[in-house]
């Protein structure tokens, strides 16, 4: 198994400028999770779908932030328009309700956004 | 709710060293207990878990027991690399296995040769 996939590994972009992070979660996975990590704020959960449904987006931090997942093996984290204190590194992770034991989740490696 | 508190950090040891960081949690019910591993520049990925009263996970040379009664979940190594350096999360997941996980705030571990 390939893994959670996440793209790009690192985003450099300008203050004002629409980011577009992506995420494709482990096959037959149906909770898909999005983390933002930071030194200040630690591993702050954001949002999480479960059959492509959004379920808690509590943690979004502003209407800038946007997530939708159209199909179960896809989902997008949007920012529109992105400022400095956005940087940050975005984590994606799934899991399975029916692999049955305990829920654990399977990370993706990352994106690293800054943001100028 | 349910929480997890951990120790902070940063833990700064030489190699060969004893590990503890420690963990306690709030839940109801019986959640299932995890410890993450972040190596620099990586994700999380699970290190071990432990779904009952009493259960040791263990991997790499690491353990922890779940210990109810205590409502602790202690991460212990009898001797650390210097490859062990990471930052280190406990996490649990409620009974029902129907939210997210739970976790620490983290702790870096970091061992000097």
């Amino acid at each position: 198994d390939a893994g959670v996939i996440q793209s790009p590994r690192h985003e450099v972009t300008e203050m004002g400028q629409e980011v577009t992070l992506r995420c494709k979660p482990i096959s037959g996975h149906d909770y898909l999770f999005w983390y933002r990590q930071t030194m200040m704020r630690g591993l702050e959960l954001l949002i999480y779908f479960n059959n492509n449904v959004p379920i808690d987006d509590s943690g979004m931090p502003e209407d800038r932030f946007s997530a939708k997942m159209p199909n179960a093996s896809f989902s997008t984290l949007k920012i529109q328009p992105s400022e400095p204190r956005d940087s940050a590194v975005y984590f994606c992770a799934s899991t399975s309700r029916r692999a049955g034991g305990p829920r654990e989740q399977f990370f993706g490696p990352g994106t690293r956004l800054t943001v100028l | 709710g349910d929480s997890v508190t951990q120790m902070e950090g940063p833990v700064t040891l030489s190699e060969e060293a004893c590990l503890t960081i420690n963990c306690t949690y709030t839940a109801t019910g019986y959640p299932s207990l995890f410890w993450y591993v972040q190596y620099p520049g990586e994700g999380l990925q699970l290190l071990l878990k432990a779904t009952k009263a009493d259960d040791k996970g263990s991997n790499k040379g690491f353990e922890a027991t779940y210990r109810k009664e205590t409502t602790s979940f202690h991460l212990e190594k009898g001797s650390v690399q210097v490859s062990d350096s990471a930052v280190y999360f406990c996490a649990l997941s409620p009974p029902s296995g129907n939210t997210p996980l739970v976790f620490g705030k983290g702790t870096r571990l970091s061992v000097i040769a």
